[in-house]
This record gives C-alpha cells, sequence and structure tokens, in this order.
C-alpha cells in the first residue's frame, strides 16, 4: 500500500539558508500535518492543512511557511535556518474519517541538520 | 504546557512478561487517545486508539486501558516480544481538532 512520501530524507544547510520539504500523502487522503521531533524530544506539531487551506496551527516559527498544493502534496519552507532547526520533520496524512479515529498516517521523516 | 504526559522515558521488560506503559494527560476536552510505535529512522506507526467513550481496547497482544477520571491511559503488551523494543509515543486528539498531541515517547527494550 501506499504510503506518506517525504522528501529528502537528509538535508543539511548553513545557518540563515534556506530549505524546502516536500510532502506526498497517501491517495484520498485530505489533511496533511507536519512535526518537529527534536533529539530527544516528543513530534511538536506545526501545522495542518485540509483541502489546501490551513486548517490549524502550532508552534510554527515566523521563519517557517507551509502550503498544500492543487495535488494534495505540501512544501515545509524554512528560512533564516538556525541551529535549533536541527530535527526531523514528520509529515503526516490523514483521510476524510479522521474525526471518527483520530488515526494519522507517518512519513519516515526529513533529517535537517543546520551547521 | 505539557498536556500528554509519559512519564518513564525508558522501560525494560523480560521476554514473554507483560509490558505496561503509562500515559497522563491533563486536557479533559481529549476525544481519542492512541499509541504509535516508532522505530529508529522511521516514521511513528498507529499502533492502537481508545475513544473516550470507552474504558478498554483490545487488538491482540495489545490492550489500552482509560481512566478518565484519573485522567489516565496505558497499553498493556503481552506476551512482550523482542520486536516490540521500539519507543511508544502517547497522543491525544479533540474531535474537529486536526491535529494530535504527543507525550514524550517510552523507549520499550524487550530483553531475550
Amino acid at each position: 500500500a501506499a504510503g506518506v512520501i517525504q522528501s529528502p530524507r537528509h538535508l543539511i544547510k548553513e545557518k540563515r539558508e534556506t530549505a524546502t520539504l516536500k510532502c506526498y500523502p497517501i491517495p484520498r487522503h485530505d489533511t496533511v500535518y507536519w512535526y518537529q521531533q527534536g533529539p530527544g524530544q516528543d513530534p511538536q506539531f506545526l501545522i495542518s492543512f485540509y483541502e489546501k487551506m490551513q486548517s490549524d496551527k502550532g508552534s510554527i516559527p515566523d521563519r517557517f511557511s507551509a502550503q498544500q498544493f492543487s495535488d494534495y502534496h505540501s512544501e515545509l519552507n524554512m528560512s533564516s535556518l538556525e541551529l535549533g532547526d536541527s530535527a526531523l520533520y514528520f509529515c503526516a496524512s490523514s483521510p476524510p474519517q479522521f474525526a471518527n479515529t483520530g488515526e494519522l498516517f507517518f512519513g519516515e521523516g526529513s533529517r535537517l541538520t543546520v551547521l | 504546557d505539557q498536556q500528554v504526559k509519559q512519564n518513564s522515558p525508558s522501560l525494560s521488560v523480560q521476554e514473554g512478561r507483560i509490558s505496561i506503559l503509562n500515559c497522563d494527560y491533563t486536557n479533559s476536552m481529549f476525544d481519542y487517545f492512541l499509541w504509535y510505535k516508532k522505530y529508529p529512522a522511521e516514521g511513528p506507526t498507529f499502533l492502537i486508539s481508545i475513544s473516550s467513550i470507552k474504558d478498554k481496547n483490545e487488538d491482540g497482544r495489545f490492550t489500552v486501558f482509560l481512566n478518565k477520571s484519573a485522567k489516565h491511559l496505558s497499553l498493556h503488551i503481552v506476551p512482550s516480544q523482542p520486536g516490540d523494543s521500539a519507543v511508544y509515543f502517547c497522543a491525544a486528539a479533540m474531535q474537529g481538532a486536526q491535529k494530535l498531541v504527543f507525550g514524550q515517547g517510552t523507549r520499550l527494550t524487550i530483553n531475550p
């Protein structure tokens, strides 16, 4: 079965540079979520999109922006990167019946290292 | 403000015995509680969930118990197997909210 696809899997950037992470949800899933997991920490919710509109927002820095496109894939753009942005970034998607189950399907994550 | 808490960062259990992972929450508005399992270099995968209207849900070797008055849930794995060694995240969701709130995770190690 198709899963959530994230790219790139690994990314190394310098401070103050910009990075873009991509996420392709499972077909027919209409909601995409972004989570950030720092070393030894729990996944922190950043932002979610439902039908290409932002549906919820968490602890996403102003330097970050995201959007969901017409094909439902999503991109997380991070600018003016800081050392503290080094983390594993997970994308997840959920089917229309999320409201009944709360289940998210996660990708394998994109590891960003800021030097 | 940590709304979902897993106070045990690690747990070690003998193969064949029962593993009990605990989770506490502070927000009484949560409608669903879920457990995710995470192996290194992989994303979290859904394990089992429970609705706030139930107090128990069982799926094979996995059972989740919910005590709403204590705002506490637990995951029981019996019998524990070496392949169960992973980080387990407790998560909660509110009806209508498009997100999960995660706990800090508990690293479970099953010893042969």
